[in-house]
């Protein structure tokens, strides 16, 4: 099972908006609203920051968006701040697997 | 508050067999997939397989079957994932996860192991 495209990395200036995007098929990304986003500080365990495409969990800020168009699924952090500086990583469910599929990750810098 | 809390970090030679664990809290641990993600150093996150306390049906990606077995004792509420022969290319850092009841998402997470396999 092939991994969601996400970019390598991206970054920003505090205060600033960014955008993470997962791209997959209709077989995934495209067929379902089932994407979720985690976040992963280094020596950390990842942490859900968005589930369903679009749904925050509670306690997660609003800073934090998803949304979805065809077969690329996206994650927008607003106002971005020091600690979102980490690496994200979106999921799917895809028929090809009961397991599903994760991206290949993106490392976010805070310049 | 929902907990998963993993046994601690192992140091293993090349052959050897090893098992740890996931202990759930906080939850109907039966009522809910439990799955277990590798990270290599450096790398993304991989689903190596998923169990289902209730009745121990187990689902393993291709990349993982007959590599590792995922077990259950609701009994405990504890979830294994064991090796029989470890190999270098094992070394990783090991999570389990429980699964949302309604989807395939990834909900809690345990805080990890570390498996170093080292000659």
């Amino acid at each position: 099972q092939s991994a969601l495209t996400q970019p390598a990395s991206v970054s920003g200036s505090p205060g600033q908006s960014i955008t993470i995007s997962c791209t997959g098929t209709s077989s995934d990304v495209g067929g379902y609203n089932y994407v979720s986003w985690y976040q992963q500080h280094p020596g950390k365990a990842p942490k859900l920051m968005i589930y369903e495409v679009s749904n925050r969990p509670s306690g997660v800020s609003n800073r934090f968006s998803g949304s979805k168009s065809g077969n690329t699924a996206s994650l927008t952090i607003s106002g971005l701040q020091a600690e979102d500086e980490a690496d994200y990583y979106c999921s799917s469910y895809t028929s090809s697997s009961t397991l599903g599929v994760f991206g290949g990750g993106t490392k976010l810098t805070v310049l | 508050e929902v907990q998963l809390v993993q046994s601690g970090a192992e140091v293993k030679k090349p052959g050897e067999s090893l098992k740890i664990s996931c202990k759930g809290s906080g939850y109907s641990f039966t009522s809910y997939w439990i799955g277990w993600v590798r990270q290599m150093p450096g790398k993304g996150l991989e689903w190596m397989g998923i169990i289902y306390p209730g009745d121990s049906d187990t689902r393993y990606s291709p990349s993982f079957q007959g590599q590792v077995t995922i077990s259950a004792d609701k009994s405990i509420s504890t979830a294994y994932l064991q090796w029989s022969s470890l190999k270098a290319s094992d070394t990783a850092m090991y999570y389990c996860a429980r699964r949302f009841s309604s989807s395939p998402g990834v909900d809690y997470w345990g805080q990890g192991t570390l498996v170093t396999v080292s000659s």
